[in-house]
């Protein structure tokens, strides 16, 4: 089973505007990861937060984080076309350090 | 740095036949995973090694499924038979503690059962 759902599931937006994505839980984490993956591609680890921090920024991308709600959200700001690709939430539990649970995804779609 | 090397980029085979997938992580990573990712889903673990022992293989379909890593470096997932619904893409990933628990990922072998 799959720990994280992402929502929405897709997103089509135009360059220049912001991109947010939400991602759901289900049991106490360590840390909560935001990877992209591009069409056909391998995916790349995009920003980590841990469980005792609420938000943490990373060049354009803003994540917050809510273990009371067990939520997480990643904010792309001023998107691009290259940011065309699905981002997954991946949460680690504290007795299982590395083995990540990833949600379905949400597809974002960036059209000049 | 060289990332995580997988062969072949793409397989297609007929069910019951059998099909192996090659990882190759980033040097001195001493975690090594196996993930399958069915289109439109997320990645889910099959096996994670730390150096040539299994961590993890709870989620690994034993009976039709291996996966070895000898000597600690390379690994290969050996699927036999194949079912339809092994098609996938398979993906391998490394980590190692200093790099702060993230995963490197592998571009991925896709695999075709007809």
């Amino acid at each position: 089973s799959q720990q994280g759902e992402e929502d929405p599931q897709a997103l089509s937006i135009q360059e220049g505007e912001n991109a947010t994505m939400n991602c759901s839980y289900k049991t106490s984490i360590n840390n909560l990861q935001w990877y992209r993956q591009n069409s056909g591609r391998g995916l790349v680890h995009l920003i980590l937060i841990r469980s005792n921090e609420r938000e943490k920024h990373s060049g354009r991308l803003r994540v917050t984080l809510d273990t009371s709600k067990k939520s997480s959200s990643l904010l792309i700001t001023a998107s691009r076309a290259a940011d065309t690709a699905s981002y997954f939430c991946a949460t680690c539990r504290f007795d299982s350090w590395g083995k990540l649970q990833f949600g379905a995804g949400t597809q974002v779609v960036v059209t000049p | 740095e060289a990332g995580v090397a997988q062969s072949p980029r793409y397989k297609i085979i007929e069910k019951r036949q059998s099909v192996a997938f090659w990882c190759n992580p980033i040097s001195g990573h001493a975690t090594l995973y196996w993930y399958q990712q069915i289109l439109g889903q997320g990645p889910k673990l099959l096996i994670q090694f730390q150096n040539n022992g299994v961590v993890d293989d709870s989620q690994l379909p034993k009976d039709r499924f291996s996966a070895e890593r000898l000597k600690g470096v390379d690994s290969t997932l050996k699927i036999q038979p194949a079912k339809l619904e092994d098609s996938a893409v398979y993906l391998c990933a490394s980590s190692t503690r200093a790099t702060n628990e993230k995963l490197f990922f592998g571009s991925g072998t896709q695999l075709s059962v007809l």
